[in-house]
């Protein structure tokens, strides 16, 4: 297994300008969830799904969208990039609340 | 609503020395509580993790935590630290939905010889 994978690692983008950070699972887990980290912050859940076709708002989704097409894909699109997105983005999934969320190995992000 | 106050930001100790790094919660459903590493530029790991009974969780690398219900607490302890310990370190709780975490703002623990 692959386990959770996230492209690209690294990212730099223009103010206004778009893009997708993707995330794919291979351990058939049905609840997915995107953490920004920023320093001192901690990570902050930005959305989160419970299966394909099931998305909600955490804690800071104002400018993100999401879509989950498949079980295995949960895509997180910038609108419209701010430098306040600036941040490392962390994608995670478990097999339900009581298991344990695996986490891929984030996706650094610099808007100019 | 949900959430976790980790007490200390910084937490420097020597080689060999016992550590605790404090996480407290608030929460109005039932809870299960999470410990997890992080090392430098790399993604989460996950230490140890309380579901329900006993309420000594053991994990990995040798750390336990104590959940504590009358205080809300769930403090992560290792009785001897190792160079190799050196990282940051977050307490998680559920989101109230139970399909997410919520995550304190991180102990770094710096163990130095």
């Amino acid at each position: 297994n692959a386990g959770v994978t996230q492209t690209p690692k690294f990212q730099v983008l223009k103010t206004g300008q778009s893009m997708t950070l993707q995330c794919a699972q291979d351990m058939n887990h049905e609840y997915m969830s995107w953490y920004r980290q920023d320093p001192g912050m901690g990570l902050r859940l930005i959305h989160y799904s419970v299966g394909a076709g099931i998305t909600d708002q955490g804690e800071v989704p104002n400018g993100y969208n999401v879509s989950r097409s498949t079980t295995e894909d949960f895509p997180l699109r910038l609108l419209s990039a701010a430098p306040s997105q600036t941040s490392v983005y962390f994608c995670a999934s478990s097999y339900n609340r009581k298991e344990t969320q695996y986490f891929g190995p984030g996706t650094r992000l610099l808007v100019l | 609503a949900q959430s976790v106050t980790q007490l200390d930001s910084q937490v420097p100790v020597f080689e060999e020395a016992p550590v605790e790094l404090r996480c407290n919660y608030s929460s109005s459903v039932s809870v299960y509580l999470f410990w997890y590493v992080q090392y430098p530029n790399q993604g989460l790991q996950l230490l140890l993790k309380y579901l329900s009974g006993s309420t000594l969780v053991k994990g990995i690398n040798g750390f336990e935590a104590e959940f504590n219900k009358s205080q809300t607490s769930f403090h992560l302890r290792k009785p001897s630290v190792h160079i190799s310990d050196t990282a940051e370190y977050f307490c998680a709780v559920n989101n109230q939905a139970g399909t997410a975490l919520i995550f304190g703002k991180g102990t770094t623990l710096s163990v130095s010889s």
